[in-house]
């Protein structure tokens, strides 16, 4: 597509409940990024993805969260018994395959919005 | 330390000002340097990459100091369209995370 499409913009759940946030990068970027923001901070990595695998999950806080990109295309944010804490913007960005130029460049989604009440 | 600081201002401006940012880093590795810019609920767009000749795009420029491990922004003649957070963001040399500043609030002015 033209841009990073995040999908829902907004979500509402309640304390434990199971959450999945879906990211739609641009069509050929094969680097995919998950990041979290609260308010008043930057963002916060989670994982990244070179193709299909999770080159780096090093950011991800605790085995609740768990990421997926079966295709290489498509990635979805899977958050287990979500707490309160948890409540952030999710974005995800997506860049050119490593050593092409301009595949520092990182273009973000517009963010999910999680709410866990 | 943190990996990447930033003053988290406010900075409150006139409009047709000259604003400076400075952004320090502890990796003296980092191979790679940009400068974000965030508007209120909205996600981070690259205002410019930070080369080591320093950089210029119209009102922005850019630089690099490599010695010291800081970046500067600074933006000449303030609109009120500046206003936002503008985020320093450092790469690591050895891999590809990037490596955020919680990054300094403008506000220009009328």
């Amino acid at each position: 597509g033209a841009g990073v499409s995040q999908t829902p913009s907004n979500k509402v759940t309640e304390k434990g409940k199971y959450v999945e946030l879906r990211c739609d990068p641009i069509s050929g970027h094969t680097a995919l990024y998950w990041y979290r923001q609260s308010l008043g901070q930057g963002p916060e990595f989670l994982i990244y993805f070179q193709g299909t695998g999770a080159a780096d999950d090093s950011g991800l806080p605790n085995d609740r969260f768990f990421a997926v990109r079966p295709e290489g295309s498509v990635s979805t944010l899977k958050i287990q018994r979500t707490e309160r804490g948890d409540s952030a913007v999710y974005l995800c960005a997506s860049s050119l395959m490593p050593g092409l130029s301009g595949a520092n460049v990182l273009t973000f989604g517009a963010g999910s919005r999680l709410t866990v009440l | 330390r943190k990996e990447v600081e930033q003053d988290p201002g406010p900075f409150n401006v006139p409009e047709g000002a000259t604003v400076a940012f400075n952004c320090t880093y502890s990796n003296s590795a980092s191979q790679s340097f940009f400068w974000y810019r965030q508007d209120c609920r909205k996600e981070p767009k690259l205002l410019m990459s930070v080369y080591s000749s320093g950089n210029e795009d119209g009102r922005f420029t850019a630089q690099l100091n490599r010695a010291s491990q800081y970046i500067s922004l600074l933006i000449r003649d303030s609109k009120l369209s500046d206003s936002a957070t503008y985020l320093c963001v450092v790469m690591g040399g050895n891999n590809r995370k990037l490596i955020w500043g919680l990054g300094t609030s403008l506000a220009v002015n009328p």
